[in-house]
């Protein structure tokens, strides 16, 4: 397997469920990431994990919680969601620490999450 | 005031058209500049990063201004498969990337 792998790619659970998103990269990144995309909104910065250490938490609420085992992966573990969590959820990776100012991210192809 | 601005769109284009568009930025500290392309229910993927010089990569032409806080996109002899949304991203100097929006571009036959 080559990229950024999310797993699974389509998720409706309601508002009492435990479930978690993994995301996996194969490229032999540093840092890895979060991203929410609602309809017609910019992408929205969730977390991002630099070496497996997390760097940045941005304003996320304690219903999202991540976790960064080793550096090739990633999970969003979600607990008593609400109807408006429903969006897709970006992982991306990219070669160097977020620091670095030139650098690309690559992202992978999202778990499209609905909350009931 | 969004730290980056786009023209939500669409644009409706014939094919071989030119297309340009353009986003703002608010912080004037901002370092580093990219396109993004995203196609329907599909992830973002670099299109290309812009340099302060512009540069070119075939028929897309990326420039930037710094002193107005604009870069710019323009995409030469539309084709079908340039139909997209594409995201203007910038490197604010946190640590992560800020995304616009996005403008969509619909290239007609």
């Amino acid at each position: 397997e080559t990229g950024v792998t999310q797993t699974p790619r389509h998720l409706v659970m309601g508002m009492t469920n435990k479930k978690s998103l993994k995301c996996e990269q194969h490229l032999g990144h540093n840092a890895m990431y979060w991203y929410k995309q609602s309809a017609k909104k910019p992408l929205e910065l969730m977390f991002v994990y630099s070496l497996e250490e997390r760097v940045e938490n941005n304003s996320v609420p304690s219903r999202f919680s991540p976790e960064c085992p080793n550096s090739s992966h990633l999970f969003l573990h979600l607990h008593t969601l609400q109807p408006e969590d429903s969006a897709l959820y970006l992982c991306a990776s990219s070669p160097h620490g977020p620091l670095q100012l030139q650098y690309e991210q690559f992202f992978g192809p999202g778990t499209r999450l609905t909350v009931l | 005031r969004k730290e980056v601005e786009q023209d939500p769109g669409p644009f409706n284009v014939p094919e071989g058209a030119t297309v340009a568009f353009n986003c703002t930025y608010s912080n004037s500290a901002s370092q580093s500049f990219f396109w993004y392309r995203q196609d329907c229910r599909k992830e973002p993927k670099l299109l290309m990063s812009v340099y302060s010089s512009g540069n070119e990569d075939g028929r897309f032409t990326a420039q930037l201004n710094r002193a107005s806080q604009y870069i710019s996109l323009l995409i030469r002899d539309s084709k079908l498969s340039d139909s997209a949304t594409y995201l203007c991203v910038v490197n604010t100097g946190r640590r992560a990337l800020t995304f616009g929006s996005g403008t969509r571009l619909q290239v007609q036959p």
